[in-house]
């Protein structure tokens, strides 16, 4: 199983909602990431998880708080979002650093959050 | 050509033709090169990498080169298909394992 499934596909959220986005993938990968990406842009990393810890957050606003129950889960959780923050929001894993060579990132489909 | 080396947002060429796309890159530290494809309405996929200790790797249809002197990227498709048309994005990975950093996109259309 190569695969990194995302839910929901898309979500239209208001200002004052709580949404949460999940993430799971089965390949024994123990980094996981969050990319936040515009139209016509690349991705943009968001955060880095390592072994179900946070190892690298591109600060980012405190309205996205990201969570890693275990090895093959990842949350983002949502928040008082503004406009701007609609995007095709992607999760990402790869093989466990630090120790191992860096390698290939497997991205899921993506969630496509609308802010209204 | 004229246009070797120079990243274009847009490349479109004809069935059957091979394509470059370039990318530049910006930290002399990082030390892996990733290709990636997207297509409309899906994540980034992986096409072919490079470590830094490489100058050249040949895929499926594919070639990446590393001029790591002017940090330099370049994909090499040969005999371009109507299915190659993607978006396709280079990324480069640093020390700070796990910190990568995509580059402009390049969008890629076959004519049949």
């Amino acid at each position: 199983d190569t695969e990194v499934t995302q839910t929901p596909k898309h979500l239209v959220m208001g200002m004052t909602n709580k949404k949460s986005l999940k993430c799971e993938q089965h390949m024994g990968h123990r980094a996981m990431y969050w990319y936040k990406q515009k139209a016509k842009k690349p991705p943009e990393l968001m955060f880095v998880y390592s072994y179900e810890k946070l190892s690298i957050n591109e600060s980012v606003p405190s309205r996205f708080s990201p969570e890693c129950p275990n090895s093959s889960l990842l949350n983002l959780h949502l928040h008082a979002l503004q406009p701007e923050d609609s995007a095709l929001y992607l999760c990402a894993s790869s093989q466990d650093f630090p120790g191992a060579q860096v390698s290939e990132q497997y991205f899921g489909p993506g969630t496509r959050l609308t802010v209204t | 050509g004229e246009n070797v080396g120079l990243h274009l947002p847009t490349l479109s060429v004809q069935e059957g033709d091979n394509s470059i796309i370039n990318c530049a890159y910006s930290n002399s530290a990082s030390d892996y090169f990733i290709w990636y494809k997207q297509e409309s309405g899906k994540g980034p996929q992986f096409i072919i990498d490079i470590r830094s200790n490489m100058d050249k790797r040949q895929g499926q249809r594919v070639t990446v080169l590393l001029n790591k002197t002017v940090k330099h990227l370049s994909l090499q498709i040969a005999a371009t298909q109507p299915g190659d048309s993607a978006v396709y994005f280079c990324a480069e990975i640093g020390t700070n394992a796990g910190k990568s950093t995509f580059g402009d996109g390049t969008t890629l259309t076959v004519k049949p």
